[in-house]
């Protein structure tokens, strides 16, 4: 079964970028995924679906400052121009016939 | 717009069941597959199960599987879980989430949260 594997934390500061990675486990590194953003006390919202080769299409309103990329087994969120609604935590997702599957999440604070 | 509203969430004893509903609106539900996913309290998100747009196909996660039902009633726009012998582990906020091409959710409710006491 595939694994993402996220780290637990992150910050930048106000006005900066961030890059925030998904690793894909081993023999799976061509899936696609899907980012999704969970601000504090809220429901997750849908950010964006990133394929293998980089492309990705993004929810409806999610602004030009987010963005996706991927290399191998990683897949990226870069957030540009950070502002203060940013900070929350953002969960990886990738699936399968019969199943779904979630990273841990990454906290991000901004500074 | 889209919109999912969950319910039906409180406060069970072990061992007993619950049932929780998604009221669907903004889009034309019988074209889409639905989801159930969770969020116990200061962890990640776990997914729990999803069904086809006709009712027809349905997977679990196997940490429910034979315990919980999901269902829909799509003359009536609505989801529904069907959550029996619950556990202190089954303690979240249980979310409602539309899926886009079958694969990830592209709308997301608000929640509805579980309490199971021991």
């Amino acid at each position: 079964q595939v694994v993402l594997t996220q780290s637990p934390s992150a910050s930048a500061s106000l006005g900066a970028s961030v890059k925030l990675t998904c690793t894909l486990s081993s023999g799976h590194s061509s899936y696609a995924i899907a980012w999704h953003q969970q601000q504090p006390e809220k429901g997750p919202r849908y950010l964006m679906k990133l394929d293998s080769d980089g492309s990705h299409n993004k929810g409806d309103g999610i602004p030009d400052r987010f963005s996706g990329s991927s290399s191998g087994a990683e897949r990226y969120l870069t957030i540009s121009s950070l502002q203060s609604e940013d900070e929350a935590d953002y969960y990886c997702q990738t699936w399968g016939t019969g199943f779904r599957v979630f990273g841990g999440g990454t906290k991000l604070t901004v500074l | 717009q889209v919109q999912l509203v969950e319910s039906g969430g409180g406060l069970v004893k072990s061992g007993g069941s619950l049932r929780l509903s998604c009221a669907a609106s903004g889009f034309t539900f019988s074209d889409y597959y639905m989801s159930w996913i969770r969020q116990a309290p200061g962890k990640g998100l776990e997914w729990i199960s999803y069904i086809d747009n006709s009712g027809s196909t349905i997977y679990y996660a196997d940490s429910v599987k034979g315990r919980f039902t999901i269902s829909r009633d799509n003359a009536k726009n609505s989801l529904y879980l069907q959550m029996n012998g619950l556990s202190a582990e089954d303690t979240a906020v249980y979310y409602c989430a539309r899926d886009k091409t079958e694969r990830y959710p592209d709308y997301w409710g608000q929640g509805t949260l579980v309490t199971v006491s021991s």
